[in-house]
């Protein structure tokens, strides 16, 4: 559909524990965004990788951090997982040259117990 | 940064009726205002997309207008169907150039629609 995958689909996690999502997506993309969203809440920006560097982040401590690959297919790793940290995971890939539109992934269901 | 806002939080319809989601934001640097539906368990989808340099759009029967001046946006939907049941989500983004790509979300409209 959008040419965005993620995997895993769903996750369970213990406090405390560390955790590496992965993301996909098409040739072309070379913008990824990821995203928290908790349950009932809007998506909240984590930070964009732009040419495999960060190019900016929202409001998220340091235990979130993340890598994008030349395969267009990046990480978010979160350290030292907390029970608030459970939420979907959505990235989200943008070409730039067709202007600003975001196409999702279908997102990773994390749960921290 | 910027903060986008609202409402309402949920909407009750009867099929054939029209539909209004109302958003504001406060950074007058946002340039680009993206809609976005959600359907239960998946993933956000682009709906209709709306940027500064334009008042209105239309794409079927849904509609998104810009008031540059005050700051808000609104998505319209007109005769609602069933299948238009879902979380409607508006965001805003300053777009272009380094900061591509950073969407600030409202916090969602729940949309029913009754048969």
């Amino acid at each position: 559909e959008t040419g965005v995958t993620q995997s895993p689909t769903h996750l369970i996690k213990t406090r405390g524990q560390q955790v590496t999502l992965r993301c996909s997506s098409q040739s072309g993309h070379n913008t990824v965004s990821w995203y928290q969203q908790a349950l009932g809440q809007g998506p909240q920006f984590i930070f964009q990788y732009y040419r495999e560097e960060e190019n900016g982040r929202g409001n998220f401590p340091p235990r979130f951090s993340g890598l994008q690959f030349p395969n267009y297919s990046s990480e978010l790793n979160v350290n030292a997982l907390e029970l608030d940290d459970s939420a979907l995971y959505l990235c989200a890939g943008t070409s730039g040259r067709a202007g600003d539109e975001q196409y999702f992934g279908p997102g990773t269901r994390l749960t921290v117990t | 940064g910027e903060n986008v806002e609202q409402h309402p939080s949920t909407l009750s319809v009867q099929e054939g009726d029209s539909a209004v989601i109302k958003c504001t934001y406060s950074d007058s640097a946002s340039n680009y205002f993206p809609w976005y539906k959600q359907e239960l368990g998946k993933r956000p989808q682009l709906i209709i997309d709306i940027r500064s340099n334009v008042g209105e759009k239309k794409d079927q029967r849904i509609a998104v207008t810009l008031n540059k001046t005050a700051k808000h946006f609104s998505l319209h939907i007109t005769e609602t169907q069933p299948e238009d049941s879902a979380v409607y989500f508006c965001a805003a983004s300053k777009g272009g150039g380094s900061t591509l790509g950073r969407l600030y979300f409202g916090r969602g409209t729940q949309l029913t629609v009754w048969p």
